[in-house]
């Protein structure tokens, strides 16, 4: 079965700085795909950044970039300049063999003025 | 980009009676969609997967009964919560896929179910 861990419960971070957020997975696949989901007070779930496993380019959305580590099964979110709007819920997550997501336990990243 | 409009966002009910949740895909076409269901401050854990035409995937321990799903369109998936209790008031979320994988997966809002 596929897992995705996420080691950090909550992450505390000042504003303009930055935060790394932690992901390891498991998987048997040979192409698969690596998703950063942020979840807001609002409950909304929104896409972060996606990778896919065969691009060895690491993924970078203005400010959120990952470290992709596939020997590793490692795939970090490093979140630059933080802003007090990404106060949120992080969730990290892989696509099964049955092309269902499956996440992590997340990671609460409260942002500070 | 692609929206999936879920609702309702927020419904009371009674003990023992039932509760519809509609997921539709505003933008495209999902022959999968997907429910979760989620405890305050925990991840999302998979109930279903929904097959436009044909009867839904259960993931083990969800009560097949209970959590009615219908795909009868590939813009609209449902599910029913029958006979509610109060151990199922929970957040539940939809999901669709749209295209193949690398498209990724686009969420409702989500439903906040209470029963009293």
């Amino acid at each position: 079965a596929q897992t995705v861990t996420q080691s950090q419960p909550e992450m505390s971070v000042q504003e303009a700085e930055t935060v790394t957020l932690s992901c390891t997975y498991d998987t048997s696949e040979n192409n698969y795909y690596l998703f950063w989901y942020k979840q807001p007070p609002s409950r909304q779930m929104i896409l972060v950044i996606r990778q896919e496993a065969y691009k060895q380019q690491n993924a970078t959305e203005n400010r959120f970039s990952v470290n992709f580590q596939k020997a590793a099964k490692s795939f970090s979110l490093k979140i630059s300049d933080s802003q007090l709007g990404d106060t949120a819920m992080y969730f990290c997550a892989s696509i099964d063999s049955w092309g269902k997501l499956q996440f992590g336990a997340g990671t609460q990243v409260v942002v500070t003025p | 980009g692609a929206v999936v409009s879920q609702h309702p966002s927020r419904v009371i009910c009674k003990s023992g009676t039932s509760v519809k949740i509609e997921c539709r895909s505003l933008d495209f076409q999902a022959t999968t969609m997907f429910w979760y269901r989620q405890f305050p401050k925990q991840s999302l854990m998979l109930m279903a997967t929904s097959n436009e035409g044909s009867k839904a995937t259960y993931e083990q321990g969800v009560e097949k009964d209970k959590f009615l799903i219908n795909h009868a369109s590939l813009t609209l998936s449902t599910l029913t919560v029958t006979s509610a209790h109060p151990e199922d008031s929970s957040f539940y979320i939809c999901s669709a896929r749209e295209g193949g994988v690398s498209g990724g997966y686009t969420f409702g809002s989500g439903t906040r179910l209470t029963v009293v």
